[in-house]
């Protein structure tokens, strides 16, 4: 299993410009999640899907946009990039059950920075 | 809302010596705690959790944490740190309805001396 893939590493864009982070996961896993990487400030979370289909909200969700088509795939879009955005990005995925946790497993980060 | 404070941002040890690093956190029941580490240009890696039961939890890589309620703390330690031990330490909570919403703390970087 490769686990958690992320697409690109690295990304430097100008304000204004537009991208998608990838994502994806081959543990068949319903929960993916998007965080973002602040110096001092932890992960803070995005958005987040519970399945193929369905996205919700977390924390910090202005300026991106998900959408979950596949079980594997959970991309983040930047519709308009600021500079305000420069950080570094990780995507998570676990299974999804009613009644206790299963581990998050994370991917290796996308390095975003907007000039 | 949930929420975790690390207080220390830095923590400089000698390698051999013992390790504690602090979690503090506001949540009005008990949750799910966590500590993660991430090493340089790397994602986190669970290194051990708390669910319920026994207060004192061990992790891998030889950690251990223990679940102080009447503090509100989940402290984690290592009796002995090794060089490859120097990271960042990021204490996470979560709902023990919703275990996948993690609240992360600011994290605690560690640095190893020789």
């Amino acid at each position: 299993n490769a686990g958690v893939t992320q697409t690109p590493k690295f990304q430097v864009l100008k304000t204004g410009q537009s991208m998608t982070l990838q994502c994806a996961q081959d543990m068949n896993h319903e929960y993916m999640s998007w965080y973002r990487q602040d110096p001092g400030m932890g992960l803070r979370l995005i958005h987040y899907s519970v399945g193929a289909g369905i996205t919700d909200q977390g924390e910090v969700p202005n300026g991106y946009n998900v959408s979950r088509s596949t079980t594997e795939d959970f991309p983040l879009r930047l519709l308009s990039a600021a500079p305000s955005q420069t950080s570094v990005y990780f995507c998570a995925s676990s299974y999804e059950t009613a009644s206790y946790y299963n581990e998050q497993f994370f991917g290796p980060g996308t390095r975003l920075t907007v000039l | 809302a949930q929420s975790v404070t690390q207080p220390d941002i830095h923590i400089t040890v000698s390698e051999g010596a013992s390790l504690e690093l602090r979690c503090n956190y506001s949540y009005g029941a008990t949750p799910y705690l966590f500590w993660y580490v991430q090493s340089p240009g790397q994602g986190l890696q669970l290194l051990l959790k708390y669910f319920s039961g026994d207060t004192l939890v061990q992790g891998i890589k030889g950690f251990e944490a223990e679940f102080k309620r009447s503090q509100s703390s989940f402290n984690l330690r290592k009796p002995s740190v090794h060089w490859s031990d120097a990271a960042e330490y990021f204490c996470a909570v979560a709902p023990n309805n919703a275990g996948n919403m993690l609240t992360f703390g600011g994290g605690t970087r560690l640095m190893v001396k020789p």
